[in-house]
């Protein structure tokens, strides 16, 4: 595809549910990222994938996320037992390259997630 | 240690004027420090980035200014228009945190008056 794509654009949830974000990065990236942005702040780290690979998943907020991508293409990030504090726009990026070399992510338009 | 502190919070500017953002960091292993651009329902799209071997980088009427000694970079938007109009975030990363997780500034909403 042209970039990275996600779904849904807009999930309404109530507190306890489970959702699934899903991401297409763009084809033939190595390197796919999630991120969390809260309303009126900068996006934050929450892990990283290489391929199939999570290598680093230091930003997840509780066990109640996980992330998959087993296959080395599309990733999906999955919340259980919805929180209210999970209310937020979940940001997929990808990259060519591996860490290390040129650093340009590329940025999906996001999932906004409301945890009612 | 990992911060990057990013002010104004937002800033109105007139048409033809010159925006300026300013990002402060702490950790000297950052190596390298993008500049994003955000409108409201979109992803962040890479505006410029630079590396700290360089003290400026000009890319058409953006500008980043590198300040390795005192830890700070800015963007300069030179003949502002109203569509620049956007959040914009500045970014790093390397080092400890990684050569692939970016630190992102809080972001600078900015206006631009027609």
């Amino acid at each position: 595809g042209a970039g990275v794509s996600q779904s849904p654009r807009y999930k309404v949830a109530k507190r306890g549910q489970d959702v699934a974000l899903r991401c297409d990065p763009i084809s033939g990236h190595v390197s796919l990222f999630w991120y969390q942005q809260a309303l009126g702040q900068g996006p934050e780290f929450l892990t990283y994938f290489q391929n199939e690979a999570q290598l680093d998943k230091s930003g997840l907020p509780s066990d109640r996320f996980f992330a998959e991508r087993p296959e080395g293409s599309v990733s999906t990030l999955k919340i259980q037992r919805t929180q209210q504090e999970d209310s937020a726009v979940y940001l997929c990026a990808s990259s060519l390259v591996p860490s290390g070399g040129l650093y340009e992510q590329y940025f999906g338009p996001g999932t906004r997630l409301t945890v009612t | 240690q990992q911060q990057v502190k990013q002010s104004p919070q937002s800033l109105i500017v007139q048409k033809g004027g010159i925006s300026i953002i300013n990002c402060a960091y702490e950790n000297t292993a950052f190596d390298y420090f993008p500049w994003y651009q955000q409108f409201p329902g979109k992803g962040p799209a890479l505006l410029i980035a630079i590396r700290p071997d360089v003290s400026e980088k000009k890319e058409g009427r953006f500008t980043i200014s590198f300040n390795k000694s005192a830890k700070q970079f800015s963007l300069h938007i030179m003949d502002s228009q109203p569509g620049d109009s956007a959040t914009y975030f500045c970014a790093a990363n390397g080092g400890t945190s990684g050569t692939y997780k970016y630190i992102f500034g809080t972001g600078t909403r900015l206006k631009v008056l027609a």
